[in-house]
């Protein structure tokens, strides 16, 4: 399976900090990036996804930023809140095929 | 909408037992998905099926796990035996389908905690 690989692996930041999670990728074939967020105990669920015709997409407090060159794409979490506080994974798909692969995870703790 | 469901949430068993999980996922939804998450690790795809169809099964350890999708619906993951390393979660998710695939959002159930002793 192609790697994709996520840091760092825990992170913990101050409530209305800014928290970044970076994935860096291999294959250039790979054209579908999205985000999951985990709670404990919950099954992961999309959280954001961007293609790379585009250098950037936000919704809301969560932006992702796509560097194609680099082959690297990170999540930003603005004004983070303890309700952010959960396992964030990437991954990435390519055209044509259902799959994805799952980056390791980093756990985020937003402290109050 | 319900979510994908899955049962039992926990299971615990002693080596070399059988155990099977169950999914039902969301309705309308054609392809379906069986991951294993290890403990602090992603998820990790086992098989995937378009309605009936298994279509990506490499990553299934053929020799004691099975699964199904009768009528393309419901699905069933079998593991015989189970050894201690297959202690792990279990997650079904499910997409529509209907784009083409890769960008279809997948749903994800709560998971099957599964523990081998």
């Amino acid at each position: 399976q192609q790697q994709v690989k996520q840091s760092p692996q825990s992170l913990i930041v101050q409530k209305g900090g800014i928290s970044i999670i970076n994935c860096a990728y291999e294959n250039t074939a790979f054209d579908y990036f999205p985000w999951y967020q985990q709670f404990p105990g919950k099954g992961p669920a999309l959280l954001i996804a961007i293609r790379p015709d585009v250098s950037e997409k936000k919704e809301g407090r969560f932006t992702i930023s796509f560097n194609k060159s680099a082959k690297q794409f990170s999540l930003h979490i603005m004004d983070s809140q303890p309700g952010d506080s959960a396992t964030y994974f990437c991954a990435n798909g390519r055209s044509g095929y259902s799959t994805l692969t799952f980056g390791k995870g980093t756990m985020l703790l937003v402290s109050p | 909408e319900a979510g994908v469901v899955q049962s039992p949430r926990y299971k615990i068993i002693e080596k070399k037992q059988p155990v099977a999980f169950w999914c039902n996922p969301i309705s309308g939804h054609n392809t379906l998905y069986w991951y294993r998450q290890n403990l602090g690790q992603g998820p990790e795809l086992l098989i995937r099926y378009e309605n009936e169809e298994a279509v990506d099964d490499s990553q299934l350890p053929k020799d004691r796990f099975s699964a199904e999708r009768l009528k393309g619906v419901d699905s069933t993951l079998k593991i015989q035996p189970a050894e201690l390393g297959d202690s792990a979660v279990y997650l079904c998710a499910s997409s529509p389908g209907t784009s083409g695939g890769y960008t279809d959002t997948q749903y994800f159930g709560p998971g099957t905690r599964l523990t081998v002793l």
